[in-house]
């Protein structure tokens, strides 16, 4: 079946304008995550949603980073007044159930977002 | 809080033989995961292995194993008979199953960029 896809695949964007990306997760995981992966380092969790409960919102780096989940599937990241420092990639993963001792995750493709 | 640590930012190796990635971690969980992911130019991530640290037995999946040592806090990757297909970006990460839940707060390495040549 189809994997998580992410769109779009690049977006480049001018310092305070807002973007949003957005992520299609595998049919029928309830579990949904964002990372932030800048460049040449490792990835930094972002949000966890989980079905019907409120996200983990711990990782996001701002109050200009927000995210959210309609009908349990597709999900969109918002950034506004975007900043120089916010150029990164941004990958998507979704699992079966929120656990990934026995439900590993499936990332997409990522975002790559330049801010000029 | 967890924290990984990948000490080889590059590595190279000739088709066909075996390297060997490290990593460290520091956990203050009794029960957690390891993971290594692959991230070739796509950008896709790719579970490569993982390991339960309550089991003793080191993880093998085909031509990728692992030496876990729980007491060094160690999770090496090694990559036995490497393959053109094999050069990617090589993450090491950690999950801490914390009150007996766990979910994808994946913490990871800085990445290792592995180079196979032919």
């Amino acid at each position: 079946g189809a994997g998580v896809s992410q769109s779009p695949s690049n977006k480049v964007t001018e310092k305070g304008k807002d973007v949003e990306l957005r992520c299609d997760p595998i049919s029928g995981h309830t579990a949904l995550y964002w990372y932030r992966q800048s460049l040449g380092q490792g990835l930094e969790f972002l949000i966890y949603f989980q079905g019907n409960s409120a996200p983990d919102k711990s990782g996001l780096p701002s109050d200009r980073f927000s995210a959210e989940r309609t009908g349990g599937s597709v999900s969109t990241l918002t950034i506004q007044r975007t900043q120089q420092e916010d150029s990164a990639v941004y990958l998507c993963a979704s699992s079966l159930v929120g656990g990934t001792a026995n439900s590993p995750l499936h990332f997409g493709n990522g975002t790559r977002l330049t801010v000029t | 809080a967890q924290t990984v640590t990948q000490s080889q930012p590059e590595m190279s190796v000739q088709e066909a033989e075996t390297v060997t990635l490290s990593c460290t971690y520091d956990t203050s969980e009794s029960n957690y995961y390891l993971f290594w992911y692959k991230q070739p130019p796509s950008r896709q991530m790719i579970l490569v292995i993982r390991q339960e640290a309550y089991k003793q037995q080191n993880a093998t999946e085909n031509r990728f194993s692992v030496n876990f040592q729980k007491a060094a806090k160690s999770f090496s990757l090694k990559i036995s008979d490497s393959q053109l297909g094999d050069t990617a970006m090589y993450f090491c990460a950690s999950l801490a199953n914390a009150g007996g839940t766990s979910y994808g707060k994946l913490t990871f390495g800085q990445g290792t960029i592995l180079t196979v040549h032919p």
